[in-house]
Parts: C-alpha cells; structure tokens; sequence
C-alpha cells in the first residue's frame, strides 16, 4: 500500500529558531502534498497545498513568509516553520496524493512541534 | 463553501454496545466525496472509508457500516458491537472530486469504550 512518512516524527525547539518538517512518499509519486495542522483536541486545518515544482497555495490566514513550503520532486514535500514561537506548537500533518489513483490521498504520522 | 458538521463533541458508551456517529455536510458541488477517518492516540490518520456523491449504497465492513443518505447531506457511521480498541477520534471529511480535492473535516468525535 502506499507510504508516506514525515520525518521528523516529534521535534522541541527553542523560541525563534526555524524549523523543518519533511513528507515523502515512499512508493508512489505525488504531484500534490497538502500540510495540515491541528491543535490538540481540534480538527485538522488545511495549511497549504504544495504542487510539485510550483509556489505553494496557502489558506486564507496562514502567513506564507513564516510557514515556507518546498515541494521539489514528485515525493517529497518540506515545511519550515520560520522563527518559530510557542503558538505554534501543534500536531502538523501532510497528505500526499498519488498521480496513478488520482483522487487517492495518503497521510503521514504527523509531527509534533514544541516551541519553548 | 464546504463544511462539514459533527455534533457529537463526545461519546461514552459500554462495550458491546452499538454506537452511530453523525455527521452532516454543506456542498455546492454535484460530485464530491466523502471520508471517515479514525485518530487514535497516536495521532496518525486511519482511512476507513470513501464514498462518491453518485453512490448512495450503504456499505458494511465487519463490524463497520455507513449510511450515506444525499437527500439529508448526512453520511453517518455504525459501529456494531463496539469494542474498547474503538475509542479514539473519528473525523468525517469532505472534499470535491476535481480540482485541487482538498480536505474539509468536522470537528471530530471522540469516541471512548468503556469496559
């Protein structure tokens, strides 16, 4: 079945420091990757979605200069939280659709960001 | 714009017993689809289901069964005989069936099973 992981699974980091979170897909490609967030004990909310080699598209209220998405090959997707700061701590999650089962969309196990 | 509804903030039931999960979607779209995912502690994502606005068959998987009724926008789900390895998070999602198919998720469920 397809695969995809996040990497890494959990991170601490310390106010103001930058930090990136990568989504691969291990055994299909994805043109599309979409980042979700969710904070604890609510739903998840889409962050952006990432076309490969094309500027991601954000949702209204997410700043695209603080929350940088890569999306450089058919399988692999990068979120770098910039300057990061206590609020946004969350769980974030990325989706990655396959090209073959268009409307298949597969998720990653999530990465858990603690801001100090 | 989508949305999607789940008024059950939590639900507390003993073993064995069946348990239904609503939810209720808002959609402009003709074709458009229908997920219920499950989130244990974990934290990762379960698929359990996709339905396709053109199908309004009923499904059952095991102890699972779903219950897509368009005339309502309600796409709500039965567990049968709940066991305590239910309990987690369901969430209902919808998205459309071209375009970008981004995700809309209710509020989520929160399901516990008690022994």
């Amino acid at each position: 079945g397809a695969v995809v992981s996040q990497h890494p699974s959990w991170v601490i980091c310390k106010s103001g420091t930058s930090v990136k979170i990568e989504c691969r897909s291990l055994d299909f490609q994805a043109t599309t990757m979409f980042w979700y967030r969710q904070f604890p004990k609510q739903s998840l909310m889409l962050m952006a979605t990432s076309n490969e080699g094309s500027k991601a598209t954000y949702e209204q209220g997410v700043e695209k200069d603080k929350f940088l998405i890569n999306h450089a090959s058919l399988t692999l997707s990068t979120l770098t939280v910039t300057s990061a700061h206590p609020e946004d701590s969350s769980f974030y999650i990325c989706s990655a659709r396959d090209t073959l089962f268009y409307n298949e969309q597969f998720f990653g196990p999530g990465t858990r960001l603690t801001v100090l | 714009a989508q949305k999607v509804t789940q008024a059950q903030t939590e639900i507390s039931v003993v073993e064995k017993e069946d348990v239904t999960l609503d939810c209720v979607y808002e959609t402009r779209d003709t074709t458009y689809y229908l997920f219920w995912y499950k989130q244990p502690p974990s934290g990762e994502l379960v698929f359990l289901i996709r339905r396709n606005s053109f199908d309004e068959q009923n499904e059952i998987s095991g102890r699972y069964s779903w219950n897509f009724q368009k005339s309502t926008s309600s796409f709500n789900f039965t567990i049968t005989a709940s066991q305590v390895v239910d309990s987690a998070v369901y969430f209902c999602a919808l998205s459309e069936a071209v375009g970008a198919q981004k995700l809309v998720f209710g509020q989520g469920t929160r399901l516990t099973i008690n022994p």
